[in-house]
């Protein structure tokens, strides 16, 4: 298993355009959660999804939107860039979204610059 | 609201000294704090969590629930040490979603 693949690997986009980023988790895992990683920050929960339902979502506005598929892949969405968006956006997975925590696993990630 | 503080941005130290990696946490239930760790051109992994009480790589972590810290330590750094370490918590929700320190670099010196 590759572990955790993400696409694109980088992206350049303009403020207002619309970006689309893929993850696919590690086989056999339900669980699929973002972040964003800000230059010389942590990074930030943005959302999770479980079976393809959102169990969570982080202090993000409403121009940011997941989903994941019925292979468990999931894609994130950013509507009317910014320049503040401007990151690299983490994929990890999971095997369960359930209570108690299972390790998350990351990919490399999606580094998304908007000009 | 749930907070990880790593106050130091960079370590630097030379081989074989110990290293003490500073976190404290905010969070008013009771909550699972890690260590990840990623390495120049490596993906973010992790490290330990408190609840396996393991030592990994010589690394150990314990948790102050009084002082709500949760140090990263090993008394012998190496110098393949050298990587960016994030302290993280997992709480809230219930889900296993995480929230992250900004991080410390550690650089160990021959």
């Amino acid at each position: 298993d590759a572990g955790v693949t993400q696409s694109p690997t980088h992206l350049i986009k303009t403020r207002g355009q619309q970006v689309t980023l893929r993850c696919s988790p590690i086989s056999g895992h339900k669980s699929v959660s973002w972040y964003q990683q800000v230059l010389g920050q942590g990074p930030q929960f943005i959302f999770q999804y479980y079976e393809k339902e959102e169990r969570g979502r982080g202090n993000f506005p409403d121009r940011f939107s997941a989903r994941q598929f019925p292979n468990y892949s999931s894609e994130l969405n950013v509507n009317a860039l910014l320049l503040g968006d401007s990151a690299l956006y983490l994929c990890a997975s999971s095997s369960s979204g359930g209570e108690n925590y299972n390790e998350q696993f990351f990919g490399p990630g999606t580094r998304l610059t908007v000009l | 609201a749930q907070r990880v503080t790593q106050p130091e941005k960079l370590l630097s130290v030379f081989k074989g000294a110990p290293v003490e990696l500073k976190c404290n946490y905010s969070y008013s239930g009771s909550p699972e704090l890690f260590w990840y760790v990623q390495y120049s051109r490596q993906r973010l992994q992790l490290l330990l969590r408190h609840i396996s009480r393991e030592s990994i790589k010589g690394f150990t972590a314990d948790l102050n629930k009084g002082e709500t810290s949760f140090h990263l330590k090993k008394p012998f750094a190496q110098e393949e040490d050298s990587a960016m370490y994030y302290c993280a918590l997992s709480g809230g929700s219930g889900y296993s979603t995480l929230t992250f320190g900004k991080g410390t670099m550690l650089l160990v010196s021959p």
